[in-house]
């Protein structure tokens, strides 16, 4: 299994362009959420999906769009890109396996906008 | 909705020593509360985790415990190494069963050789 893959790895945008951070995972989990990590602020939820054509906002889904149209895909849209969108994005998959519910998550994106 | 506050955000100890890091949660009805290690440049990945119906659990060096009445939980490493040095984050699942867990701010440990 390759687990949860995103692309890019490194992305650079200047301000007011639109883009599409991809993640996919191939262990048939329900559960898929995009979280950003800034210095000293942790993990910060943005949407998550409980399931295919199902989607919900987290913490900060201002600026952000996500779908959902198949188990296996749940990309992110930056709308119209803006300096404090500069961060590192980690995609994350998981599902209840033997009482757990381990995030796995992709490799992470760190995109710079300026 | 749930709240986790994580401390200290920095750890600084030398080889061999022990480390503890300690978070609390706000939702009574939580049950589910994992630990995760983020070494420099890398993902998250889970590392312990404990269930509400369980005080104590330990895995060689490391071990959590659960404090429910108190509403806290901590990580405790033993015998430090450098390469226990990275950011460690707490999180915290509220009931129902729900997928998506709260996380609190993360601990950044350097073990000093």
């Amino acid at each position: 299994n390759a687990g949860v893959t995103q692309t890019p790895k490194f992305q650079v945008l200047k301000t007011g362009q639109s883009m599409t951070l991809q993640c996919a995972q191939d262990m048939n989990h329900e559960y898929m959420s995009w979280y950003r990590q800034d210095p000293g602020m942790g993990l910060r939820l943005i949407h998550y999906s409980v399931g295919a054509g199902i989607t919900d906002q987290g913490e900060v889904p201002n600026g952000y769009n996500v779908s959902r149209s198949t188990t296996e895909d749940f990309p992110l849209r930056l709308l119209s890109a803006a300096p404090s969108q500069t961060s590192v994005y980690f995609c994350a998959s998981s599902s209840e396996e033997r009482g757990t519910y381990e995030q796995y998550f992709g490799p992470g994106t760190r995109l710079t906008v300026t | 909705g749930e709240n986790v506050e994580q401390h200290p955000s920095t750890l600084s100890v030398q080889e061999g020593d022990s480390a503890v890091i300690k978070c609390t949660y706000s939702d009574s009805a939580s049950n589910y509360f994992p630990w995760y290690k983020q070494e420099l440049g890398k993902r998250p990945q889970l590392i312990i985790d404990i269930r509400s119906n369980v005080g104590e659990k330990k895995d060689q060096r490391i071990a959590v415990t659960l404090n429910k009445t108190a509403k806290h939980f901590s990580l405790h490493i033993t015998e430090t190494q450098p390469e226990d040095s990275a950011v460690y984050f707490c999180a915290a699942h509220a009931s129902g069963g729900s997928y998506i867990p709260t996380f609190g701010r993360g601990t950044s440990l350097i073990v000093h050789p």
